[in-house]
């Protein structure tokens, strides 16, 4: 079946512009979660959205960053007045969720470059 | 706090050779283990976990792991290593507590020269 999506695939916006990183889950999984991946760097945590309820927005790094998820479905993080240091990959994984030990299964990611 | 730790930033093995990639972590409560891998300009793939039962676990592409828990390791192993194995390595730790957030290593880089 069909894998996580994401896009673009590629962004490319200047300081203190807006962006929005869309994320299309595997259908039926519950949870999504949204890692962002510098170069050379491992993954870092952003957001995690289980179901109904409340995300879990403890790995975002400021309040510039929000993600918002609707139902089981898309995803889409925004990053408000970019910085040079949102440069990054970002990627999306989404997973059965529940009681846990589901691998996460992760999208080809989005590599947004603020100049 | 869960953590990883990937002491190698590179591994180096000649084609034919046996090959692991180490890992350690520490949690609070019984972990669940995952190793992933990165081809270049690709997304993370998953290739084993370890949740409960046999400390070896089998995965995709010929590879294993060993849940040592006395070493809180959870090292990953290929008898045999292919030119096509290079690539770079994570692993990550879960808890059966709380929710599902994994904690990744810093990857180790796997080169397996001809």
């Amino acid at each position: 079946g069909a894998g996580v999506s994401q896009s673009p695939s590629n962004k490319v916006t200047e300081k203190g512009k807006d962006v929005e990183l869309r994320c299309d889950p595997i259908s039926g999984h519950t949870a999504l979660y949204w890692y962002r991946q510098r170069l050379g760097q491992g993954l870092e945590f952003l957001i995690y959205f289980q179901g109904n309820s409340a995300p879990d927005k403890s790995g975002l790094p400021s309040d510039r960053f929000s993600a918002e998820r609707t139902g089981e479905s898309v995803s889409t993080l925004t990053i408000q007045r970019t910085q040079q240091e949102d440069s990054a990959v970002y990627l999306c994984a989404s997973s059965g969720g529940g009681t846990g030990g589901h691998e996460q299964y992760f999208g080809p990611g989005t590599r947004l470059t603020v100049t | 706090a869960q953590s990883v730790a990937q002491p190698e930033d590179q591994v180096n093995v000649a084609e034919g050779n046996p090959l692991t990639v180490k890992c350690t972590y520490s949690v609070s409560g019984n972990p669940y283990l995952f190793w992933y891998v990165q081809y270049p300009n690709r997304g993370l793939q998953f290739l084993l976990k370890y949740i409960t039962g046999d400390n070896l676990v089998k995965g995709s592409y010929g590879f294993e792991a060993e849940f040592n828990k006395s070493q809180t390791s959870f090292h990953l192993k290929k008898p045999s290593a292919l030119v096509s194995d290079s690539a770079l390595y994570f692993c990550a730790v879960g808890t059966n507590t709380g929710f599902q957030k994994l904690v990744f290593g810093t990857g180790t880089r796997l080169l397996v020269s001809p």
